[in-house]
């Protein structure tokens, strides 16, 4: 069965320090895969995504993503945090030959960050 | 703001009762998503209209769950027969469609349940 999975439910990190958050998926064929971000009392808002092409993927406020399709992975990175991150990143998946429309999210990763 | 609009913001009820949302996506959107999301989790799909054609159900949504968008434009999903377990967030997302690529899905504020 198609999945994604987060392994991290909760980070804590120091400002000024490196970051990834780990995603793994479980899909057959071709996969479209993506990074949400929810900043306290706000809506979901699309990171980045990945189709095709260039594995390294970057995205919005300095974020980063690598697909790794022989590890099924699509970590998160940023080199350097801001409290600003403080947020919850849901890593999501699609298979565009199974449905349309449906994303597969995973449970999500809870960043603390300390200022 | 022309994002995506979910109506009511917060709804409380007793168990039993009938309980309905609304989404009014962004305009010129024809596809529209419903997904619930508990505590701790991420968001789970529910269902999808494309136009006013609802086109994909989930098995999450059972006979006590239906979800109309009679015009094609807002949409509103009813519960009926509350249960403590459809306390949730119920988040609505909307995106464009074109030919070829998947578009963005553009999330709104949603509705969080609570049912006593």
């Amino acid at each position: 069965a198609q999945s994604v999975s987060q392994h991290n439910h909760h980070v804590i990190l120091s400002e000024a320090a490196s970051l990834e958050l780990g995603c793994n998926y479980s899909y057959g064929g071709t996969v479209n895969l993506f990074w949400y971000v929810q900043y306290p009392g706000q809506h979901l808002q699309l990171l980045l995504k990945y189709f095709s092409g260039d594995p390294l993927v970057k995205g919005i406020k300095g974020f980063e993503a690598e697909f790794i399709k022989s590890k099924f992975s699509f970590n998160l990175r940023k080199p350097s945090v801001q409290w600003s991150d403080t947020a919850e990143y849901f890593c999501a998946g699609r298979s565009p030959a199974s449905s349309a429309s449906k994303i597969i999210f995973g449970s999500g990763t809870r960043l603390s960050i300390r200022p | 703001d022309t994002g995506v609009s979910q109506d009511p913001r917060h709804k409380i009820t007793k168990r039993g009762q009938n309980v309905t949302f609304r989404c009014d996506p962004i305009s010129e959107h024809n596809r529209l998503y419903w997904y619930r999301q508990t505590l701790g989790q991420g968001p789970e799909f529910l269902t999808y209209f494309q136009n006013e054609a609802q086109l994909e159900k989930s098995r999450l949504l059972s006979d006590r769950f239906s979800a109309e968008r009679p015009k094609g434009s807002f949409s509103t999903l009813e519960i009926q027969r509350t249960e403590q377990g459809d306390s949730a967030m119920y988040l609505c997302a909307s995106s464009p469609k074109t030919s070829g690529s998947y578009n963005e899905q553009f999330f709104g504020p949603g509705t969080r349940l609570t049912v006593l």
